[in-house]
């Protein structure tokens, strides 16, 4: 079965600085791979997926970026970050025809 | 219209009460359905998938309605550990590879 990682699990970051989360996934070759979003008290906000590495789809215009540099890895970064950048960052695989999103423990990021 | 919607609640109950939950989605071409559990502060892990024919796992069935586009779930015998966000997850052709996620349904059930 696949094991999606996650690091760190919490983060605090001033405004400006950049972003780097990194997700790895075991278990599983070529996955689909996603960024989800999730402000207190809100539901899930797609960022990024990926179908393969170099390719990547933004479903929300804003100051983060994604990429996938290997088959199993997946990379959310931004330049600078806004206070509204804070949120619960997941990292999910999965997600083909019938077939359900796995997560990770996902990222608490508070943006100071 | 958002693609799934859902009763955001909260549903308190009491043990053992039976609870369902309603969730509708816009794209008829739809396929794959989901139900997804998240405890406060966690990632949402998957409850169950929804078939055509509707399917039961111990105390949760799910339901597939295509004809008016809608899914639910049913929580028979209610538990204090059923307490959490319950989401509808739908896949399609017309979302390509992606879930798309409803906010979700609140269920606390108390002693």
């Amino acid at each position: 079965s696949q094991t999606i990682h996650q690091w760190p699990a919490t983060l605090v970051q001033p405004v400006g600085s950049p972003l780097s989360l990194e997700c790895t996934v075991e278990g599983t070759s070529n996955p689909n791979l996603y960024w989800y979003r999730q402000a207190a008290g809100r539901g899930l906000q797609l960022l990024f997926y990926s179908v393969g590495i170099g390719q990547i789809s933004s479903e929300v215009p804003q100051n983060l970026s994604a990429s996938r540099p290997q088959d199993r890895q997946f990379i959310l970064s931004s330049k600078k970050l806004l206070l509204s950048d804070s949120g619960f960052y997941l990292c999910a695989a999965g997600g083909g025809y019938n077939s359900p999103l796995h997560f990770g423990n996902g990222t608490r990021l508070t943006v100071t | 219209r958002k693609e799934v919607e859902q009763d955001p609640g909260p549903f308190n109950v009491p043990e053992g009460a039976t609870v369902a939950f309603n969730c509708t989605y816009s794209n008829s071409a739809s396929q794959s359905f989901f139900w997804y559990r998240q405890d406060c502060r966690k990632e949402p892990k998957l409850l169950m998938s929804v078939y055509s024919s509707g399917n039961e796992d111990g105390r949760f069935t799910a339901q597939l309605n295509r004809a008016s586009q809608y899914i639910s779930l049913l929580i028979r015998d209610s538990k204090l550990s059923d307490s959490a966000t319950y989401l509808c997850v739908v896949n399609g052709e017309e979302y390509g590879n992606k879930l798309v996620f409803g906010a979700g349904t609140i269920l606390r059930v108390k002693s």
